[in-house]
């Protein structure tokens, strides 16, 4: 089945640097790939995705990146601010269908 | 609100109770999913329904039961739970059949005494 691995496991940034969180999946005929925020006592919200027929997507201050021969793709963020801090997960998709494989989650600080 | 309703938000059971959970989502999704947080697993799958047919099991003790009745309502009936079961029990929902997001609840906060 797929494995999905994600790095760091925690990060902490100052305001305004960037921050980059990376991810590894194992079933190349993953095509869907979510990223996931979950601030402190709320639910995990979707804030980007990504499907294999793109490299990159930018949704303002954040972006995603695919690399289809390595299998791993990586959420930036950048001009960090202190409500980007939460814990982050990536996911994958198993083979075309609906269900998705996460990472163990990565927990981002970013010190004011 | 985000569409996908869970009930309740905290729930407090001891080990010889009988309880369940209640999952609604009125998005127009045809699949609904149960996942355990923990410190430990921080998003495990428990158990997917797609068009109301169990499809996936993830290795989930006996004492978890999932129910769904049609597509909008997922529930989970817990009985003779263990101290280790307290977590967070979040629930989700997306389009069956073809890599979507996944919509979550906000979870039920569950605590075995």
């Amino acid at each position: 089945g797929e494995n999905v691995e994600q790095h760091p496991s925690t990060l902490s940034v100052q305001e305004g640097d960037s921050a980059v969180i990376k991810c590894t999946y194992s079933d190349s005929a993953s095509n869907y790939f979510p990223w996931y925020k979950q601030e402190l006592g709320k639910r995990p919200q979707l804030i980007i995705d990504i499907r294999s027929n793109v490299g990159e997507k930018k949704d303002q201050r954040i972006a995603v990146t695919l690399n289809k021969t390595a299998k791993h793709f990586s959420l930036h963020i950048t001009e960090t601010q202190p409500e980007d801090s939460a814990v982050y997960f990536c996911a994958a998709s198993i083979n075309a269908g609906n269900m998705l494989t996460f990472g163990g989650g990565t927990r981002l600080m970013v010190k004011p | 609100e985000t569409g996908v309703t869970q009930t309740p938000r905290h729930l407090v059971m001891g080990m010889t109770n009988k309880k369940s959970l209640k999952c609604e989502q009125h998005l127009g999704h045809n699949a609904m999913y149960w996942y355990k947080q923990s410190a430990k697993k921080p998003l495990e799958l428990m158990f997917v329904y797609n068009f109301k047919e169990q499809t996936e099991n993830n290795s989930v003790p006996s004492r978890f039961s999932p129910e769904c009745p049609n597509s909008s309502h997922l529930f989970l009936h817990l009985h003779t739970l263990q101290p280790e079961d307290s977590a967070l029990y979040l629930c989700a929902s997306s389009h069956a059949g073809q890599p979507a997001g996944y919509t979550f609840g906000s979870g039920t906060r569950l605590t075995v005494v």
